[in-house]
């Protein structure tokens, strides 16, 4: 079956890097964008970004410019989200999930939706 | 930049029927996706597209939108279905990204 599974739990200190990774199971890694997404405690998700795993190109949100980057490794299946220049606001849950892009019933468009999440990494940035 | 808005929270009695709603520019546009996420728990996706619902989501989930407006309606609540939901769509903006809408609880009394 489809499974997204993530890596542990991470502490660090502010003004440290965090690298997640999201290994891929079930399906053909590189045929499927991989977003990231995150979730501060008691807040909302939060859309980070997708890399197509095919071409290793990206798409960030603005607000992560600069301070993101996502990768990926074809040979293992293995998507990779690296958070630079952490701040205890960063603090969240980190959540790797599939894209998929299905033709709609009317001719030019399209359905645009996340199928399948990993399970989260949590992320602790202290001092 | 694209934003969705929802009402934080809905209450609804057992068996009968919620509507949420999510609201914003980029639904003119796209399709939002809705996703149910309940506590320490990964979201999960109820609905996409016009009104899709993926294998295993009870029928009584559904979809609908209108200008720029998106509606997740559970007909029937249960207990099971008290959790935060979220609508999602592609920003309209034409940058290929994507926007989460607010989130709304919705608690079965």
């Amino acid at each position: 079956q489809v499974q997204l599974v993530q890596s542990g739990a991470e502490v660090k200190k502010p003004g440290a890097s965090v690298k997640v990774s999201c290994k891929a199971s079930g399906y053909t890694f590189t045929g499927y964008y991989m977003h990231w997404v995150r979730q501060a405690p008691g807040q909302g998700l939060e859309w980070m970004g997708w890399i197509n795993p095919n071409s290793g190109g990206t798409n960030y949100a603005q607000k992560f410019q600069g301070r993101v980057t996502m990768t990926r490794d074809t040979s293992i299946s293995t998507a990779y989200m690296e958070l630079s220049r952490l701040r205890s606001d960063d603090t969240a849950v980190y959540y790797c999930a599939r894209d998929r892009v299905v033709p709609a019933a009317i001719r030019g468009n399209y359905y645009y939706y996340m199928d399948v999440w990993g399970k989260g990494t949590t992320v602790t940035v202290s001092s | 930049s694209s934003e969705l808005t929802q009402d934080p929270a809905v209450s609804v009695a057992l068996g009968q029927t919620v509507r949420i709603t999510c609201q914003g520019d980029s639904l003119r546009s796209y399709y939002a996706s809705w996703y149910q996420q309940k506590p320490g728990q990964a979201p999960v996706l109820v609905i996409y597209g016009k009104n899709n619902r993926p294998s295993g989501i009870p029928d009584r989930f559904s979809g609908s939108s209108s200008g720029n407006t998106a509606s997740l309606t559970i007909t029937g609540a249960q207990a099971e279905d008290e959790a935060d939901y979220y609508c999602n769509s592609r920003d309209s903006s034409g940058n290929h990204r994507y926007v989460f809408g607010t989130g709304t609880k919705v608690t079965v009394l």
